[in-house]
């Protein structure tokens, strides 16, 4: 079975500020993570995914995560945050092979203010 | 190129009353998943179709709710009956066979059940 746990529903930074959103997952077998953004009436749009190759992930918007599986973790982070980043951040996790539904964390709630 | 689409955008029904969702994927994909999300949650899966075959509905929360996808193209999904529970925003998305490939999302359908 897998699961997805983010820590904080809501997190504020100020604009110019380093954005850390927390991921940790469960998995049985060496899972595929993902960070999805969803802006208010859209639907999700993929900012980056973790598939077994480097562990250091590089996405759209200047965002990157690590996979690190000694901490079952894949943190969501940006240098410096903008106006435009505030949105709703869900972290997903999947099982290589098969069909690969996605498991979604309960999302956390970006505020950027200035 | 078009994305996923979804219709209607919105839908407001009485209690008892059956609807249907209408999913477009993007054109050549294989696989296409329904997941529902309630307010302030994450998405949860709710059944995934491979071409025209339904090979996963364990999400599906009842008898009440039916998908399909008879062509391997568009996909309806109908809820019978419908409660006020049933109230949620209902996304698809749709991706290609290959094991790391993206989950494409619509913008969603937003249900009220009144």
């Amino acid at each position: 079975a897998q699961s997805v746990t983010q820590l904080g529903s809501h997190v504020s930074v100020s604009e110019g500020a380093l954005v850390l959103l927390r991921c940790n997952y469960s998995s049985s077998v060496p899972p595929y993570l993902f960070w999805y953004v969803q802006y208010p009436n859209q639907g999700l749009q993929l900012l980056l995914k973790y598939t077994s190759a480097a562990t250091l992930v590089k996405g759209i918007n200047g965002f990157e995560a690590e996979f690190k599986k000694s901490e079952t973790s894949f943190h969501l982070t940006k240098p410096s945050a903008h106006m435009s980043d505030a949105a709703e951040y869900f972290c997903a996790v999947s099982a290589p092979g098969g069909y690969n539904k996605l498991i979604f964390g309960a999302g956390t709630r970006l505020a950027v203010h200035p | 190129g078009a994305g996923v689409s979804q219709s209607p955008r919105y839908k407001v029904a009485k209690r008892g009353q059956d609807v249907a969702l209408r999913c477009d994927p993007i054109s050549g994909h294989v696989s296409l998943f329904w997941y529902q999300q309630a307010l302030g949650q994450g998405p949860e899966f709710l059944t995934y179709f491979q071409n025209e075959a339904q090979l996963d509905k364990s999400g599906l929360p009842s008898d009440r709710f039916f998908a399909e996808r008879p062509e391997g193209s568009v996909s309806t999904l109908k809820i019978q009956r419908t409660q006020q529970e049933d109230s949620a925003v209902y996304l698809c998305a749709s991706k290609n066979t290959g094991s790391s490939d993206t989950q494409y999302f619509g913008p969603g359908t937003r249900l009220t059940v009144l």
